[in-house]
């Protein structure tokens, strides 16, 4: 399965502020996603990110809030904006395997103040 | 909208005792479907996979599908205090790469 790599792996930062996390995969993959898992909870679909076109975005999350960049098959930045503590959250990178699974990134934890 | 639930738990059982896990889907498309175990601050990682109806067995797990009644389930035999972790179920369907995980169930193996 693929290696993901993920930056920063956490990080404390201050309301209204913007975080970018970077995502690198060892293989070329077409689809990369990235979820949120908040507190306690499971994993939450932010959205879909195919390499040369837009992302596209589940129910209840915005391009304006979670912009998202896919330069090449082996890379993505999601980017958390305007922050507010309820942003506070692990945020994972994961790419589709061969068999329909997913493999995860190793995840970004972000607290917000 | 799909749906996947889970016990939350958490489920305590003894060590060398059997855990079974169990879950259900509300999308009769779904085909295909997952467990994943997560450490505490760590991400899920794949344990097992099933696709069709009945038993599939690697090692101590064992992953049971029942289309007709939507339910799929994982037991753990000869459980250990290393599988003490929060178990999510995701299923996702044919042709489509995205998942939908349940809420996950909290397994403490108690030794």
């Amino acid at each position: 399965s693929a290696v993901i790599s993920q930056k920063p792996s956490r990080d404390i930062c201050q309301r209204g502020t913007s975080l970018t996390i970077q995502c690198q995969v060892d293989s070329q993959v077409t689809m990369m996603f990235w979820y949120r898992q908040q507190p306690g909870q499971s994993l939450t679909l932010i959205a879909t990110a195919n390499q040369g076109s837009e992302a596209t975005y589940e129910s209840g999350f915005v391009i304006d809030k979670f912009p998202i960049s896919r330069p090449n098959l082996t890379f993505s930045t999601l980017t958390v904006s305007n922050m507010s503590p309820e942003d506070s959250s692990i945020y994972l990178c994961s790419v589709a395997g061969l068999a329909g699974d997913s493999s995860f990134g190793p995840g970004t934890r972000l607290t917000v103040l | 909208q799909k749906e996947v639930e889970q016990n939350s738990g958490p489920l305590s059982v003894p060590e060398g005792a059997i855990a079974s896990l169990n879950c259900t889907y509300s999308d009769r498309g779904s085909q295909s479907f997952f467990w994943y175990r997560q450490y505490s601050g760590k991400s899920p990682e794949l344990i097992m996979s099933i696709y069709s109806n009945g038993d599939k067995e690697d090692g101590r797990f064992t992953a049971q599908l029942n289309k007709a009644s939507q339910y799929v389930s994982l037991l753990i035999r000869d459980s250990q205090p290393s599988d003490s972790a929060t178990y999510l179920c995701a299923v996702n369907d044919f042709g489509n790469e995205k998942l939908t995980f349940g809420t996950g169930t909290r397994l403490t193996i108690i030794p």
